[in-house]
């Protein structure tokens, strides 16, 4: 079935400690997300990639960044994780612009120690 | 400042009964409007909301949207323990690709 993988689905880093979370995708969708999700709150969208292009939300932290080496790849990359850093990681798919919903993966809960 | 509001922020039914979520907008262009269940895991799709007064329908659920008034409902008629989750509404504007999240409705239904 064509979907959305994230990988690890559980992750612990020590703090300040570089951190890689992936996403992959069979849906050849055009668009792919990073969302931050902590406990109780909605998704907050920390970046996008519409194919190549790279678009940061204003108020993401320069501590995290993001890699998509091809369409079905993505990766979310925190330099140096904090303790506020700890979160459920959502990446989500979109075929392309105009509002298409967005298909999400399961998430990768990353606890920072 | 865009902005998407969900109402209420929590609901305890009983199995059997009807629930009306609220979702209102405020999104610069508006686009589209959309609905998610979130249950201990990444947000489902549920329904996608473009036009204004069309229902939306998916067994129990659906949803339609009011585009002059700007808000959306999402209804579960003959609620289940399984419809027990997080309803997320989200909305999209003229930034195609951002999604704004209401900080959800979470619904709690009793045997």
């Amino acid at each position: 079935d064509a979907m959305v993988i994230q990988n690890p689905r559980y992750q612990v880093t020590q703090f300040g400690k570089p951190v890689t979370l992936s996403c992959s995708q069979t849906l050849n969708h055009n668009v792919m997300y990073w969302y931050q999700q902590k406990s109780s709150q909605a998704p907050k969208l920390l970046f996008h990639y519409y194919d190549k292009d790279f678009n940061n939300e204003a108020d993401t932290p320069d501590n995290f960044q993001s890699r998509r080496p091809n369409t079905s790849f993505c990766f979310l990359d925190i330099r140096s994780p904090g303790l506020g850093d700890a979160a459920r990681y959502l990446c989500a798919t979109s075929r392309g612009l105009e509002g298409y919903e967005q298909y999400f993966g399961p998430g990768t809960r990353l606890t920072v120690t | 400042e865009d902005k998407v509001v969900q109402s209420p922020l929590s609901l305890v039914v009983h199995e059997g009964d009807t629930v009306t979520l609220n979702c209102s907008y405020e999104v610069t262009n508006f686009r589209s409007l959309l609905w998610y269940k979130q249950e201990k895991k990444a947000p489902t799709f549920l329904f996608m909301l473009t036009s204004s007064g069309i229902e939306k329908k998916s067994g129990r659920l659906s949803s339609i949207l009011d585009k002059k008034e700007l808000f959306s409902i999402l209804n579960i008629t003959a609620t289940q323990t399984g419809d027990s989750a997080v309803y997320l509404c989200a909305s999209s504007g003229y930034n195609f690709n951002k999604f704004y999240f209401g900080s959800g409705t979470k619904l709690n239904v009793k045997p």
